[in-house]
This record gives structure tokens, sequence and C-alpha cells, in this order.
């Protein structure tokens, strides 16, 4: 089945750990995203990568990392730098990196608590 | 001011009716524009684009006012089903890409 998975679905972490979620396609996407949502919120960018070996800031990177060194994978590192962790990540992929009229799919999203 | 604004609603409404949604943004330069629909605890989900001339899909309709700069959402035969947050997107070209940005969504309650 093509389509993006992301795990893990829920994700616990103590203060001050580093930890990492995952993030894969099999769409043969070029863009991916990462965005964060919190309860009663919109999604807001975190991170996004057009092409492999690039990525840009979105509008709330601190405390956060990615890499993109395969196009299938755009896993995101939440840092302890990171003060207010706890939230929904969705990530999202789409076809073109140009085109502006391509459509966003979403993977079911990682919850992470921080205890 | 937001770059794309929505009524967070909620929208309380009996099956069968009709129900529209509007959704402003900011910057004239804003390229394409989409609807989603998100329900509890789960991922966006595309409902439709918006196309210049309007778009129709079903009992769905989507509209798009560049001199005014919002987009609506018409949902006609209210059901059950249609319960859920509805999610305005737009995308501005930056640099040779088209970045997203989404509204706070719109929430929706159909009733009995």
């Amino acid at each position: 089945d093509g389509g993006i998975t992301q795990s893990p679905k829920y994700l616990f972490r103590k203060e001050g750990q580093n930890v990492t979620l995952s993030c894969e396609q099999n769409l043969n996407h070029d863009a991916m995203y990462w965005y964060r949502q919190d309860p009663g919120q919109g999604l807001r960018l975190i991170y996004y990568s057009q092409i492999v070996n690039d990525f840009q800031k979105g509008d709330i990177a601190e405390g956060y990392s990615v890499s993109r060194e395969k196009k299938e994978s755009f896993p995101l590192t939440v840092t302890s730098a990171q003060k207010n962790p706890t939230a929904f990540y969705l990530c999202a992929s789409s076809m073109s990196r140009r085109g502006g009229t391509d459509t966003q799919y979403f993977g079911p999203g990682t919850r992470l608590t921080v205890l | 001011r937001k770059e794309v604004e929505q009524d967070p609603g909620p929208f309380n409404v009996p099956e069968g009716a009709t129900v529209a949604f509007n959704c402003t943004y900011s910057n004239s330069a804003s390229q394409s524009f989409f609807w989603y629909r998100q329900d509890c605890r789960k991922e966006p989900k595309l409902l439709m684009s918006v196309y210049s001339s309007g778009n129709e899909d079903g009992r769905f309709t989507a509209q798009l006012n560049r001199a005014s700069q919002y987009i609506s959402l018409l949902i006609r035969d209210s059901k059950l089903s249609d319960s859920a947050t509805y999610l305005c997107v737009v995308r501005l070209a930056s640099g040779g890409s088209y970045i997203p940005t989404f509204g706070r969504g719109t929430s929706l309650i159909v009733h009995p």
C-alpha cells in the first residue's frame, strides 16, 4: 500500500531527553513537511524539505532538527531545547516542489507527551 | 493580523441543514487554496482544492474571491458524518517553493 507512515503513534519522554520521530513515504514524493498541532490550534510548520539533502526552517523550527538523507525518509528530532514539546506531530508529503497546486498527504501523526 | 483566519465555531447545525464557512487570507500573492477535513485526533485529509472559477463535489461547493481575499466552503444537506474540523490552507510562493499555511480550523457539529 502506498502512503505515509509515522512511528510511534504515542511517545512519552522525560524532560531533558532528545527524541526522534520517524516519517517514511513510498509515494515517490519530492517534498516532505513536519507540522506541530496543539489543542484547538491549526498546523504550524516546523521544517520542510523539497529535495534530498536539503531542508528549510518553517515558522517554529527552534528546538527541532531534521535530516533528509533519503527521498523516502524525513525524521524529526525534538531536542531538549524545545520548551513545550508536548503536541501532536504530523508529517506530510507532496509530489511537486514547484507546482503549488499539489496535494499534501498526511501521515497518521505521533502524539508526544513530555512527563 | 494572522495570515489565514477562520471562525473557530463550533457551528452546531441539524441534519439536512446548509452551512457555510469562510476563510480569509492576508497575502494577495497567495497562489493556491484548499479545504481539508480533520476528524478528532486524526490527520487532516484533503476535502477539495479551490479553483478560481469555483468548484463543486457532491454536496460540497468551494469558492474563491481574490478581490476580497477569502475562500468559502458550502455544505448542503449536512450529514452526521460531516461533523469534523475544516481547515483552510493557502499556499504562497516563496523562493520557488509553495509554502502552505493552515488556518486554525472551523468546527462543525451536525446533530440529529
